[in-house]
């Protein structure tokens, strides 16, 4: 069965880095384009970036445009998301995500990781 | 950007009632719409994608319609295990945006 595990959460200082892991299972992860999603405390969902099946588009959210680098590993079967000068409101769980597309580009979100929360706080 | 617009944010419904949620889009995004629920401490599941396709294994319960900036979820029959916050989310371009979601409580 389709799998997303999020790892790489945590405690951060406003200003630093944290590098989030989503390990994939269950699919041909090389035929799909997986998304970062965010919820902060209480909030609503918001997309965060997207890269391609073969990694070779990558898209970002303005508010992390410069900051976030989505990365992806197809002999491993792993999203990453590096995540530089942290800012409070960057607080969330952070989801990735299936796009349902085969070799597409981006449609619907049809497999969800549990999630992994980044605190940004001092 | 395109901003989704979701009412009502909260209803209150009986079992077995039909309980209808809108969607409206500041432009046109065709049927580039999908919809998910979310249950407290969840990851959210997709319900429907282009704006009236049932995913795989939801019951059929589900539904929904729309095209162009105006779209509708609609549950014909609540059930107790329904009771959660519902999203809508464009796909017409980039960024995605979500809805600002619907909570469905039991009355």
């Amino acid at each position: 069965q389709v799998q997303l595990v999020e790892s790489g959460g945590g405690v951060v200082q406003p200003g630093g880095s944290l590098r989030l892991s989503c390990a994939a299972s269950g699919f041909t992860f090389s035929s799909y384009g997986i998304h970062w999603v965010r919820q902060a405390p209480g909030k609503g969902l918001e997309w965060v970036a997207f890269i391609r099946f073969d990694g070779s588009n990558k898209y970002y959210a303005d508010s992390v445009k410069g900051r976030f680098t989505i990365s992806r590993d197809n002999s491993k079967n792993t999203l990453y998301l590096q995540m530089n000068s942290l800012r409070a409101e960057d607080t969330a769980v952070y989801y990735c995500a299936r796009d349902r597309a085969v070799f597409g580009f981006y449609s619907a979100l049809d497999y969800w990781g549990q999630g992994t929360l980044v605190t940004v706080s001092s | 950007d395109i901003q989704m617009t979701q009412s009502p944010s909260s209803l209150s419904a009986s079992v077995g009632d039909r309980v209808t949620i809108t969607c409206q889009a500041t432009q046109d995004i065709s049927i580039y719409l999908n919809w998910y629920q979310q249950k407290p401490g969840k990851a959210p599941k997709l319900l429907i994608y282009d704006a009236s396709n049932l995913e795989t294994g939801v019951p059929s319960r589900f539904s929904g319609s729309g095209s162009g900036t105006h779209f509708t979820f609609t549950i014909t029959t609540l059930q107790p295990e329904d009771i959660a916050t519902y999203y809508c989310q464009h796909y017409d371009n980039l960024p995605l945006t979500f809805g600002g979601g619907t909570k469905v409580e039991i009355k």
